[in-house]
C-alpha cells in the first residue's frame, strides 16, 4: 500500500528563516510526486510534479526536490503570506488511474 | 487555467435528506473527476473517481448507493449524499485532471453540516 509521511506536522518560522518541509513515501512504482498548498477552508492549490530522482522544481521563494525514497520543499526567505499547509502527494503506476495518496501536510506559519 | 469551481461553498441540511455538491471545469474538458473528504488536519481521502460518459470507480469503503456520482458532461461532475446523517458532516473537495496529464486541480470545496 502507498503512503506518504510528511514532517514537521507544524512548523513556525520568522519572515526570511529558510527551511525544509520532508515528505517520505512508499510506492510500488513512483509515476510523480505532487506539492500542493492549502489556505483554511479552501481546496488545494498545484504547485510542482516530480517525476524522477534527481529532478528539481522552482517557483518563487519554493523549491522541490526529489529522491528515491523522500522529497523535500525548500522555502527560501519565507513571507507571511506563505503561512498554509503543504500537502505532498504520490501516484503510483498501475490501479487505479490518477489515484493520489496524499499525507497529512505541515501547517508552516511565518510571523513578522 | 485549470480552474475548477464547486457549487455550494457550504451547506446545511438536516438527518434524512440528500444534498448535490456540482463540481465544474470551467476552462477546460475533463474526462477524468475525482472526489475526496477532507477530516480536520486530516489528509485527503479519494471517495470515487469519476469517468466522463460511465460509471463511478469507489475506494474500497465507499458506500456508492449513499455518494452518488454522476458525470453527464466533460466539464461537471456531480455527488450526491443521500440520506445524510451527521456522520456525513466533512468537507467534500474535487478534482479534475487536465487531458492527459497527471496533474489534478482541485476547487474550493463544500462544507457539509448535517444536523
Amino acid at each position: 500500500e502507498d503512503q506518504v509521511t510528511q514532517s514537521p506536522e507544524a512548523l513556525r518560522l520568522q519572515e526570511g528563516e529558510s527551511s525544509s518541509l520532508n515528505c517520505s513515501y512508499t510506492v510500488s512504482g513512483l509515476r510523480g510526486l505532487f506539492w500542493y498548498r492549502q489556505d483554511p477552508g479552501k481546496g488545494p492549490e498545484f504547485l510542482f510534479t516530480l517525476y524522477s530522482a534527481g529532478e528539481e522544481k522552482e517557483k518563487e521563494r519554493l523549491k522541490a526536490t526529489l529522491t528515491k525514497k523522500e522529497s523535500f520543499l525548500h522555502i527560501t526567505a519565507p513571507k507571511p503570506e506563505d503561512s498554509a499547509t503543504y500537502l505532498c502527494a504520490v501516484q503510483a503506476w498501475g490501479g487505479t488511474a490518477s489515484k493520489l495518496t496524499f499525507g497529512t501536510g505541515t501547517r508552516l506559519q511565518v510571523t513578522l | 487555467g485549470a480552474v475548477v469551481s464547486q457549487h455550494p461553498s457550504r451547506v446545511i441540511c438536516k438527518s434524512g435528506t440528500s444534498v448535490k455538491i456540482e463540481c465544474r471545469s470551467l476552462d477546460f474538458q475533463a474526462t477524468t473527476m475525482f472526489w475526496y473528504r477532507q477530516f480536520p488536519k486530516k489528509s485527503l481521502m479519494l471517495m470515487a473517481t469519476s469517468n466522463e460518459g460511465s460509471k463511478a470507480t469507489y475506494e474500497q469503503g465507499v458506500e456508492k448507493d449513499k455518494f452518488l456520482i454522476n458525470h453527464a458532461s466533460l466539464t461537471l461532475s456531480t455527488l450526491t449524499v443521500t440520506s445524510a446523517h451527521p456522520e456525513d458532516s466533512s468537507f467534500y473537495i474535487c478534482s479534475a485532471r487536465l487531458g492527459t496529464g497527471h496533474e489534478q486541480y482541485f476547487g474550493p470545496g463544500t462544507r457539509l453540516t448535517v444536523t
